[in-house]
């Protein structure tokens, strides 16, 4: 079956430090990758996507680039902020779009000014 | 964009009441629609896969007895958690995709924060 690992938080980082958050996928077919933010007390929000192999997804200064290879879908961001402070989750859906999101345990990211 | 409205946010009730949430998407139509369960530190486990007018799909291990799914229209979707006990509590998320072309992400509502004693 398909599973996603992230690396465990927290990950407490000083402001405008580099930022890289693991995540490695196991999954049949060609799965389309995610990564989802939830900042404290809200939802889930979609902060960037891959489709297909090399693959490069951005948003508000993060990237995140499909691995193939490597089953990898590392996210990172060269200057981080206070305001970044959340919980990151990688996730997949299997290719074909129909299944719903296998999702990693989340990654607790605190920022200090 | 794309909103997923959640209702109710929170709700606090007796052991043995059957509990509704509702999943509405705002301003898309969506055929699927998808429930979650998280557990405190834990990730989102996929419950079950709701289809418009037909019966929804329960992922392994998941009662459909005890979680009703009923998706009646394109852009409502409801869960119905069934004589609840104090093991039902948890934070419950639902989401949905639009309908047009395979490709796009789901969309999130804030989750039910769900209560039992």
């Amino acid at each position: 079956g398909n599973s996603v690992t992230q690396m465990e938080g927290p990950v407490t980082l000083s402001e405008e430090a580099f930022l890289t958050i693991n995540c490695t996928y196991t999954a049949t077919g060609y799965p389309s990758l995610f990564w989802y933010v939830q900042y404290p007390g809200e939802g889930l929000q979609l902060l960037l996507k891959a489709t297909k192999a090399d693959d490069k997804g951005s948003n508000k200064g993060f990237e995140a680039t499909y691995r193939k290879e490597t089953t990898s879908f590392h996210l990172e961001k060269g200057s981080v902020q206070v305001s970044d402070s959340a919980v990151y989750f990688c996730a997949l859906r299997s290719g074909g779009g129909a299944d719903g999101l296998t999702f990693g345990k989340g990654t607790h990211l605190i920022i200090q000014p | 964009g794309a909103v997923v409205s959640q209702h109710p946010s929170r709700v606090i009730c007796k052991s043995g009441t059957s509990v509704k949430i509702e999943c509405r998407s705002l301003d898309f139509q969506a055929t699927t629609m998808f429930w979650y369960r998280q557990f405190p530190k834990q990730s989102l486990m996929l419950m079950a896969t709701s289809n418009e007018g037909s019966k929804a799909t329960y992922e392994q291990g998941v009662e459909k007895d005890k979680f009703l799914i009923n998706h009646a229209s394109l852009t409502l979707s409801t869960l119905t958690v069934t004589s609840a006990h104090p093991e039902d509590s948890s934070f419950y998320i639902c989401s949905a995709r639009k309908t047009v072309t395979s490709g796009q992400p789901q969309h999130f509502g804030d989750g039910t924060r769900l209560s039992i004693l």
